[in-house]
């Protein structure tokens, strides 16, 4: 069965650190996503990107984040200057189109621990 | 503001019981829900996707069902196992947004007792 691959599984870094956090979404999706989990709380929506640009946006997506898709099949999630409260499990997710999660729902990755010290 | 609730919020029976954990959101106007599954420090399992026209998907020992109007939705376990042990998070996507982000809720995380 197809998977998301994020890499790595597991990164610390020190706060005021650049961080890239990567992921492979199946290669015949469309739409692709960036979620977080704070240790002990819900998963929190972050980023959407379709068609080569941003869709959409939380108020948690501020200047120090930035995504990208590279060279069509790798997308990124870029932290500039990483701070303590950085330190979250970074989940990718991709769907199908056309209509993306509106019918094929969602298929997320492992996650990436980042660890911010 | 969309928001979604899991009661209860951890659960532990024996091996073999048939269980339900609930979902409520706050606003009907969704194009679908989605369970997922969690394992400790793992990514998200997706278990089942109900589209908003639907009252109820099946997958192996697992039915979710939906309620639109009311807010709701249920997964049943039927004779849980050991393996089913983990959290359980309900997602809706709802109307509006450029790209139908899901809203999780806490979750439920259950202990299956062998």
């Amino acid at each position: 069965e197809p998977e998301v691959t994020q890499t790595p599984s597991h990164q610390v870094t020190q706060m005021g650190q650049e961080v890239i956090l990567r992921c492979v979404p199946i290669s015949n999706h469309l739409y692709f996503y960036w979620y977080r989990q704070i240790l002990g709380q819900k998963v929190e929506f972050l980023v959407s990107f379709y068609n080569n640009e941003i869709s959409e946006k939380s108020e948690i997506f501020d200047d120090q984040f930035s995504v990208e898709r590279p060279d069509g099949s790798n997308f990124t999630l870029k932290i500039r200057s990483t701070k303590l409260e950085d330190s979250a499990m970074y989940f990718c997710a991709s769907s199908e189109g056309p209509g993306g999660p509106r019918y094929y729902g969602y298929t997320f990755g492992s996650g990436t621990r980042l660890t911010v010290v | 503001k969309q928001e979604v609730t899991q009661i209860p919020a951890a659960l532990s029976v024996p091996e073999g019981e048939n269980l339900v954990l609930n979902c409520s959101f706050t606003d009907s106007a969704i194009y679908n829900l989605q369970w997922f599954r969690q394992d400790p420090g793992k990514g998200l399992t997706s278990l089942l996707l109900i589209q908003s026209s639907q009252r109820e998907q099946t997958s192996g020992r697992l039915n979710a069902s939906l309620d639109k109007s009311s807010g709701r939705s249920t997964l049943y376990i039927a004779a849980s196992q050991p393996g089913d042990s983990a959290t359980y998070l309900c997602a809706v996507s709802p109307y509006g947004g450029a790209t139908n982000k899901l809203i999780f809720g806490t979750g439920t995380l259950l202990a299956v007792q062998p």
